[in-house]
C-alpha cells in the first residue's frame, strides 16, 4: 500500500525558511515522479514543483510563484522526499501536500498534507 | 500556462441523480487531463486520469470523457458519500494547473 507522510510545517515569519518532509513507502522511489501541491485556507490547488525519477537523473521542475524560492530534493536511503522552502511570503501559507505520480504522469497519491503559516 | 475552467463552480443535486461536470483547456490537451474528488478537511483523491481511466478503487459510477480542450466527469447516481468538491487538472505540459473546482451540494 502507498503511503505519503508529510511533516515538518508550522508558523514562520515572512522572510524565514522552513523544510517539508515527505515519508514514502509501499513502493520503489526511485522508479517514480514525485511532486508538492499547495491548497491556501479555502482555495483550490496550486502545483509547487516535481522532482523526476531515477531514470530521469531526478531533474526538478517548480511553478513560477516560487521558482528560486523553493527547492524539491530527495533522500534515497531513506525514502524521504523534501521541499525547501525560503524567503518564505504571506502568501504561501497553505496545506502542502506529497504526491506520488502514476505511470500515466497523473497525480495518482496523495498525503494527508501538512500546514505552513506565515505570518508575522 | 495552460488555464483550465470548470463549470459550473457549485451545483445543487439529490441523492439518485445524474451530475455532469465540465472542464474546458484554454489550448489542446490531448487526453492528459485527470479528476479529483476532495472532502472537507481531507487530502484530493484521484479518480480519473487520462481523460476515461479510472483509478484502481474507484467506483464505476465515476466516468470521464473528452480530448482536446473538452472534458465531463459524470456520476451516474449521486450517493451522499459523494457530496464533495471536484477539481480537473491538465498533466500536458509545465506548470500542471488544475481547474477551479465545483462544489456538489445537497
Amino acid at each position: 500500500e502507498v503511503q505519503l507522510v508529510e511533516s515538518g510545517g508550522g508558523l514562520v515569519q515572512p522572510g524565514g525558511s522552513l523544510r517539508l518532509s515527505c515519508a514514502a513507502s509501499g513502493f520503489t522511489f526511485s522508479d517514480h515522479y514525485m511532486d508538492w501541491v499547495r491548497q491556501a485556507p479555502g482555495k483550490g490547488l496550486e502545483w509547487v514543483g516535481r522532482s523526476r525519477n531515477k531514470a530521469n537523473s531526478y531533474t526538478t521542475e517548480y511553478a513560477a510563484s516560487v521558482k528560486g524560492r523553493f527547492t524539491v530534493s530527495r533522500d534515497h536511503s531513506k525514502n524521504s522526499l523534501f521541499l525547501q522552502m525560503n524567503s518564505l511570503k504571506i502568501e504561501d501559507t497553505a496545506v502542502y501536500y506529497c504526491v506520488r505520480v502514476g505511470d500515466g504522469y497523473n497525480l495518482a497519491y496523495w498525503g494527508q498534507g501538512t500546514l505552513v503559516t506565515v505570518s508575522s | 500556462d495552460f488555464q483550465m475552467t470548470q463549470s459550473p463552480s457549485s451545483l445543487s443535486a439529490s441523492v439518485g441523480d445524474r451530475v455532469t461536470i465540465t472542464c474546458r483547456a484554454s489550448q489542446g490537451i490531448g487526453n492528459s487531463l485527470a479528476w479529483f474528488q476532495q472532502k472537507p478537511g481531507k487530502a484530493p483523491k484521484s479518480l480519473i486520469y487520462a481523460a476515461s481511466s479510472l483509478q484502481s478503487g474507484v467506483p464505476s459510477k465515476f466516468s470521464g470523457s473528452g480530448s482536446g480542450t473538452d472534458f465531463t466527469l459524470t456520476i451516474s447516481s449521486l450517493q451522499p458519500e459523494d457530496f464533495a468538491t471536484y477539481y480537473c487538472q491538465q498533466y500536458k505540459t509545465y506548470p500542471l494547473t488544475f481547474g477551479g473546482g465545483t462544489k456538489v451540494e445537497i
